[in-house]
């Protein structure tokens, strides 16, 4: 079974520009989380989805946005990019949900880079 | 607010076992979970615990106090390999809410 694909692998971008992420889940997995990695700040969530809905939102600006289509593949968008965004993207998915013991398979992450 | 506080490094020998300690303040618990990170991968799952006690998976095991808000990773046997980094994190609402992380250097 294929595991949860990220793309691109790595970004670099210059501020105010926007950048579009994608997550393709594993097979049957309907639940896709995004987390932001950061070596001072660890792992901080920025959505959830579960069949389209978004269940939960992280204290993330609204600069930070993402959906999900009917294939449960994801995307997230960051619009007018800061240095502060430069970060690992994260992308995990999970059957059911974090919310249960359903595990997060996680992507090998999108590195992003703003200059 | 919420939080989860564990240790930034534990430095261990191979073949020994070492014990990673998490205590947590959060709303909305469901479960704590562990997983491992080797420097420039992606987090693996390692554990879940969803009521007290102890779960064992081969060397790893992990144990949770919902009372006293507080679990733990023990690996046992240590092998060169489990060099890595190791998070506990919360299940949440809809979400994990993650630990800073702890380091595990292991020495031969």
């Amino acid at each position: 079974k294929a595991g949860v694909t990220q793309t691109p692998r790595y970004l670099i971008k210059t501020r105010g520009q926007q950048v579009t992420l994608s997550c393709s889940p594993i097979s049957g997995h309907r639940s896709v989380s995004w987390y932001q990695q950061t070596p001072g700040q660890g792992l901080q969530f920025l959505f959830e989805y579960f069949s389209e809905t978004q269940r939960n939102k992280g204290n993330f600006p609204g600069r930070f946005s993402g959906r999900q289509f009917s294939n449960s593949r994801s995307e997230m968008n960051v619009s007018t990019l800061e240095l502060g965004d430069s970060a690992l993207y994260l992308c995990a998915s999970s059957l059911a949900g974090p919310q249960t013991n359903s595990p997060l398979h996680f992507g090998n992450g999108t590195r992003l880079t703003v200059t | 607010g919420q939080s989860l506080e564990q240790p930034s490094e534990v430095t261990a020998v191979e073949g020994a076992i070492v014990q990673i300690n998490c205590t947590y303040q959060t709303s909305g618990f469901y479960g704590l979970s562990w997983y491992q990170q080797h420097d420039g991968g992606a987090p693996t799952f390692l554990s879940y615990n969803g009521l007290d006690g102890l779960e064992e998976t081969g060397r790893f095991s992990s144990f949770l106090s919902r009372s006293d808000s507080y679990g733990y990773l023990l690996l046992q046997e240590l092998q060169m390999k489990d060099s890595a980094s190791y998070f506990c994190a919360v299940n949440s609402n809809y979400q994990l809410i993650w630990g800073a992380g702890t380091k595990l250097i292991i020495k031969p």
